[in-house]
């Protein structure tokens, strides 16, 4: 167990719908990172968010947005959802920030479906 | 593009065979990580590599960081089925503050 929470753990949704994905860092982190990962495009970074702040962004596109609260839990927010958003999302976190990275410990991940 | 290149793509080995996987970047690196998720699973971190010559062992497995060749390779001795999985590398690039994960080396570990 890494400390990583993520909820839900399987989603599935039609095409146009919005989902909020939830992510629980490991105490103490203050990094949290989203990946998408799909059997074509394998594992991408899309976001990362520092104490609460944006600090490096990925191949997220513009339907998705994400952000971290005060309590360092973090949501990912998928709108107007298509088929090819089908895949696993992982959230990460790791103790430092951008520069300093350190190890990042996974979640579980959620699988989105999308009919 | 993939900033990160992974050899072999697949692996299958008998239980007790050594064997290596690589991981190259076309970019310089910033630290080098590797993670190996079961499918379907989360990733969980092995070893992290952070100057040109590291080396670093855990168990039965042994990572060695090429700073010049801008490249890592994971060597696993004497394998065992609980070896199996999907192995990742992973890096931040250049002066960018992405992170890259590489394609991924599939291994199968036959009893």
């Amino acid at each position: 167990d890494s400390g990583v929470t993520q909820t839900p753990k399987h989603l599935i949704t039609a095409t146009g719908q919005r989902v909020t994905l939830r992510c629980s860092p490991r105490s103490g982190d203050l990094s949290v990172y989203w990946y998408q990962q799909s059997l074509d495009q394998g594992l991408q970074f899309l976001i990362q968010y520092y104490n609460g702040e944006e600090r490096a962004k990925g191949n997220i596109l513009e339907r998705f947005s994400a952000q971290q609260f005060p309590d360092l839990h973090s949501e990912l927010n998928l709108s107007s959802l298509e088929l090819g958003d089908s895949a696993l999302y992982f959230c990460a976190s790791s103790v430092g920030q951008v520069g300093h990275r350190g190890e990042q410990y996974f979640g579980p991940g959620t699988r989105l479906t999308v009919t | 593009s993939q900033e990160l290149e992974q050899s072999p793509q697949s692996l299958i080995v008998q239980e007790g065979k050594n064997l290596t996987i690589n991981c190259t970047s076309s970019k310089t690196l910033y630290g080098l990580y590797w993670y190996k998720q079961k499918y379907g699973e989360g990733l969980i971190f092995l070893m992290m590599l952070q100057k040109g010559g590291e080396e670093k062992s855990h168990e039965k497995i042994t990572a060695k960081l090429d700073e010049k060749k801008q490249q890592s390779s994971l060597h696993i001795t004497a394998s065992q089925p609980s070896h199996a999985g999907i192995y990742l590398c992973g890096a931040a690039v250049s002066t960018g503050n992405q992170f890259y994960f590489g394609t991924g080396t599939s291994l199968t570990v036959i009893p």
